[in-house]
């Protein structure tokens, strides 16, 4: 079985500053995904990142990118320019691409509560 | 497209009382997932359907809960006898994939969540 861990509950930054989630997970499989989803306060979640784990490039969408060490099992968040509608609860989820029984459902972390602050 | 939706929001009730948690998922979407939420953690699979099959359970999922997609569209979850440990968000996600995968970005769309207050 797959295991996410976020061994940071809560984090907090200045608007405009930079700030790095961590995140870790075990498998033993070699083709799966990962993913950061956002879910602001009352709000529903929505992805904000996805790494294909065959590839070596680390993903990056605007302001948020990734830094996926396969070896390490460590996938971190990194947001740039942090802005006051980046505060929200950060989870990061697997999922398994190997078929079978998978059927796309996620994994996640236990969430790391971001306030950016102005 | 409204995406996800859910109903009701909120739902107080009683322990041991009856209550029931609807999902219209994305409209071309063929999966879809039950996920619970407690405070200050991350989502748990429940239960998941392709079209009008449920496929996966998770033992999370004890004989007091059900849930049903009868036409492949939305879906129900049923907690019978509702417990005080019961109470937590009940998250709706839907995704779009082939039995094989194939299409599949990977990406859950969720819904903003019904939550229970067991009392």
């Amino acid at each position: 079985a797959q295991t996410v861990t976020q061994s940071q509950p809560e984090m907090s930054v200045q608007e405009a500053e930079t700030v790095t989630l961590s995140c870790t997970y075990d498998t033993s499989e070699n083709n799966y995904y990962l993913f950061w989803y956002k879910q602001p306060p009352s709000r529903q979640m929505i992805l904000v990142i996805r790494q294909e784990a065959y590839k070596q490039q680390n993903a990056t969408e605007n302001r948020f990118s990734v830094n996926f060490q396969k070896a390490a099992k460590s996938f971190s968040l990194k947001i740039s320019d942090s802005q006051l509608g980046d505060t929200a609860m950060y989870f990061c989820a697997f999922r398994s691409n190997a078929g079978g029984t998978s059927y796309g459902k996620l994994t996640f972390g236990q969430g790391t509560i971001l306030t950016v602050h102005p | 497209d409204t995406g996800v939706s859910q109903d009701p929001r909120h739902k107080i009730t009683k322990r041991g009382q009856n209550v029931t948690f609807r999902c219209d998922p994305i409209s071309e979407h063929n999966r879809l997932y039950w996920y619970r939420q407690t405070l200050g953690q991350g989502p748990e699979f429940l239960t998941y359907f392709q079209n009008e099959a449920q496929l996966e359970k998770s033992r999370l999922l004890s004989d007091r809960f059900s849930a049903e997609r009868p036409k492949g569209s939305f879906s129900t979850l049923e907690i019978q006898r509702t417990e005080q440990g019961d109470s937590a968000m009940y998250l709706c996600a839907s995704s779009l994939a082939s039995w094989d995968d194939q299409g599949d970005t990977g990406e859950l769309f969720f819904g903003e969540g019904s939550r229970l207050t067991v009392l």
